[in-house]
């Protein structure tokens, strides 16, 4: 039972334009949302997290949207870099942390 | 350095051989957990650990064990492996774990884990 789904598994964006990549939930327990970014080889990192309490979160060229009503959240990047290709996985905790599949992003420069 | 740590990155055994891949934390984090990366299923939790002595089951717990006898070590054992238990190993930490926030999971760089 995946509850947090990551239905792209991968996305190609050019250099300086928007990222854009969707998760969706199915608890609606879950209230903190969060981001990591994985390369090859390295354990995945912190990117960007959300409360529920808030539908938008900033920090530098990464964003994060939350709405609960539709239960998706999604991560923009802006403008993308070559350097953002990676794996990136949404999570959703509320005891614990539940992961989505993951979506390669591909920038191509 | 604040780091996970995690040994061996690579093995490759043959089923039912036990095997123990360790998990060691410098953070005086009080919550510890492993997952496995599997293509398409994202990471999925094993055992989790929200302090010293205090351990539970994830999501997939069949075919494993855990210890939390100390707070900066978390090993996961595999008593008698199975080649589907053949995966990438992530250990996490952080530095509480459960009620309304949870904190960001720091994570190991991963044990790629082959069984024959």
């Amino acid at each position: 039972d995946q509850q947090v789904k990551q239905n792209s598994p991968s996305l190609s964006v050019q250099e300086g334009r928007i990222s854009i990549l969707n998760c969706d939930y199915t608890n609606s327990m879950f209230d903190y949302f969060l981001w990591y970014k994985k390369y090859p080889a390295e354990g995945p990192t912190f990117l960007i997290s959300i409360s529920s309490i808030k539908d938008k979160n900033e920090d530098g060229r990464f964003t994060v949207f939350l709405n609960k009503s539709a239960k998706h959240l999604s991560l923009h990047i802006v403008p993308s870099q070559p350097g953002d290709s990676a794996v990136y996985f949404c999570a959703a905790s509320f005891n614990d942390m539940r992961f989505g599949a993951g979506t390669r992003l591909t920038v191509k420069p | 350095e604040a780091q996970v740590t995690q040994n061996p990155r690579y093995l490759i055994t043959v089923t039912g051989k036990k095997l123990t891949v360790t998990c060691s934390q410098n953070m005086n984090h009080e919550y510890m957990s492993w997952y496995r990366q599997d293509p398409g299923l994202g990471l999925r939790q094993i055992y989790y650990s929200m302090n010293v002595e205090v351990t539970d089951k994830g999501d997939v717990p069949e075919g494993y064990k855990v210890s939390r006898k100390e707070k900066r070590n978390f090993p996961l054992i595999l008593e008698s492996p199975s080649p589907n238990q053949t995966s990438l190993y992530f250990c996490a930490s952080s530095l509480r774990g459960g009620g309304i926030v949870t904190d960001t999971q720091y994570f190991g760089p991963g044990t790629r884990l082959t069984v024959l």
